[in-house]
């Protein structure tokens, strides 16, 4: 069974502030990708990153993509109160699991302005 | 342009009563669908998925079923409802790049 862990689980900061989102696995992953949830809302895809080693930018936000694809973090710039959410890091199996994602327990964050 | 509807946003069922949540999907043709519940807002815990009509993989063993009886069309069902059958479910597509997009989810609560 392939495992994803997010830390920190819970992370409030104050409104400028940067910040870095882990999400680890032993497991390797043919692509890992992240997703931000609102409360009551379904999750958005944010980004796919594929190639080990691969860096992504997205505005302030930056992803990280492992270079033994086991492992994804996600940097956010001067943190603003419209990034608060439920950040979730997901990763596509190979082989036979390549239908399923396997998502992390997600990263709640607080922005406070 | 593909979009997912689920229905009801919301539900309140006792005990013991039946359930059916649908899940459709327009502007794609032969998507794989998936099932899963997220409780207390954290990670999503996968329960179904499709990958074309009447093909259903269950995930976790429970009291909830699936069915693909159209090819855009997926269904949540229950005999029985569970009080630990509360959460907030969503219903996803992927893309040919196994991107998935969501629902806007259904909350129900169990009474």
């Amino acid at each position: 069974t392939q495992l994803l862990e997010q830390s920190p689980q819970f992370l409030s900061i104050q409104e400028g502030e940067n910040l870095t989102v882990y999400c680890n696995s032993s497991s390797v992953f043919s692509s890992l990708q992240w997703y931000r949830q609102e409360p009551g809302e379904g999750p958005v895809l944010l980004v796919t990153v594929v190639t080990g080693g691969e860096v992504k930018k997205l505005k302030r936000l930056t992803f990280q993509f492992g270079d033994a694809r086991k492992d994804s973090s996600l940097h956010i710039t001067a943190a603003q109160p419209g990034d608060t959410g439920l950040y979730l890091c997901a990763g596509l199996g190979s082989g036979g699991s390549n239908y399923k994602l396997t998502f992390g327990k997600g990263t709640l964050l607080t922005v406070n302005p | 342009s593909q979009t997912i509807h689920q229905w009801p946003a919301t539900l309140v069922q006792p005990v013991g009563s039946p359930l059916s949540l649908e899940c459709t999907v327009e502007g794609t043709s032969n998507p794989n669908l998936y099932w899963y519940r997220q409780a207390a807002g954290r990670g999503l815990q996968l329960l179904f998925y499709s990958v074309g009509i009447g093909q259903i993989s269950s995930e976790v063993p429970q009291n909830l079923s699936a069915s693909r009886p159209q090819d855009r069309q997926f269904i949540l069902s229950s005999k029985k409802l569970l009080l630990s059958d509360s959460g907030f479910y969503l219903c996803a597509w992927t893309t040919s790049a196994n991107e998935q997009y969501f629902g806007p989810g259904t909350r129900l609560t169990v009474t």
